[in-house]
């Protein structure tokens, strides 16, 4: 069966700092992966999406940057966090071979700004 | 008009009633329609999908999806506390963008 990590759970930078966040899957192949953020009282904000290695689509323009090294390796990336960056950033996915299957969602990262 | 629009406040229900929970939609060609559930504090879950017009039951819970109205809605029977959660709304447009609603909170009163 698949399954989706990301990590780390919990994250408090100070503004200005760098960030790394990680999501892998296991148990399938060239998924479609996704990046999500959640702020507190809104919805689900798409960040970025990929279908495959090396090709990454923006939702929203902003100080963040998403990667895909591997098949199953997705990283959201900041070289520097604003507090506005604050939230819980979700990694999902779905099979490669359509985008209207449902997305399943890794645990989150809760990020923090001071 | 927001893409997907789940208006209701809070909802409360006593155990072992029926919650209901509606979600609408603007984009005519949206073909594929979600509900998740979301423990405060966790990621969602998926819950139900369904695809056609129509009733798609799974334990105690039903989706009910009607494309020329533009809305789904998602029925809980025999409400457990466990049920408690915020239950988010998603809907795939024409353009194949998975587009979310705000959520809806239910509250299980035991």
């Amino acid at each position: 069966s698949q399954t989706i990590h990301q990590w780390p759970a919990t994250l408090v930078q100070p503004v200005g700092s760098p960030l790394s966040l990680e999501c892998t899957v296991e148990g399938t192949s060239n998924p479609n992966l996704y990046w999500y953020r959640q702020a507190a009282g809104r919805g689900l904000q798409l960040l970025f999406y990929s279908v495959g290695i090396g090709q990454i689509s923006s939702e929203v323009p902003q100080n963040l940057s998403a990667s895909r090294p591997q098949d199953r390796q997705f990283i959201l990336s900041s070289k520097k966090l604003l507090l506005s960056d604050s939230g819980f950033y979700l990694c999902a996915w779905n099979p490669g071979d359509s985008s209207h299957q449902p997305q399943h969602f890794g645990d989150g990262t809760r990020l923090s700004i001071l | 008009q927001k893409e997907v629009e789940q208006n209701s406040g809070p909802l409360s229900v006593p155990e072992g009633a029926i919650a209901s929970l509606n979600c609408t939609y603007s984009d005519r060609g949206s073909q594929s329609f979600f509900w998740y559930r979301q423990y405060s504090g966790k990621s969602p879950e998926l819950i139900m999908f369904i695809y056609s017009n129509g009733d798609k039951e799974d334990g105690r819970f039903t989706a009910q999806l009607n494309k020329a109205s533009q809305y789904v809605s998602l029925l809980i029977r025999d409400s457990q506390p466990s049920d408690s959660a915020t239950y988010l709304c998603a809907v795939i447009n024409g353009n194949n963008r998975l587009a979310f609603g705000k959520g809806n909170q239910v509250v299980v009163i035991p």
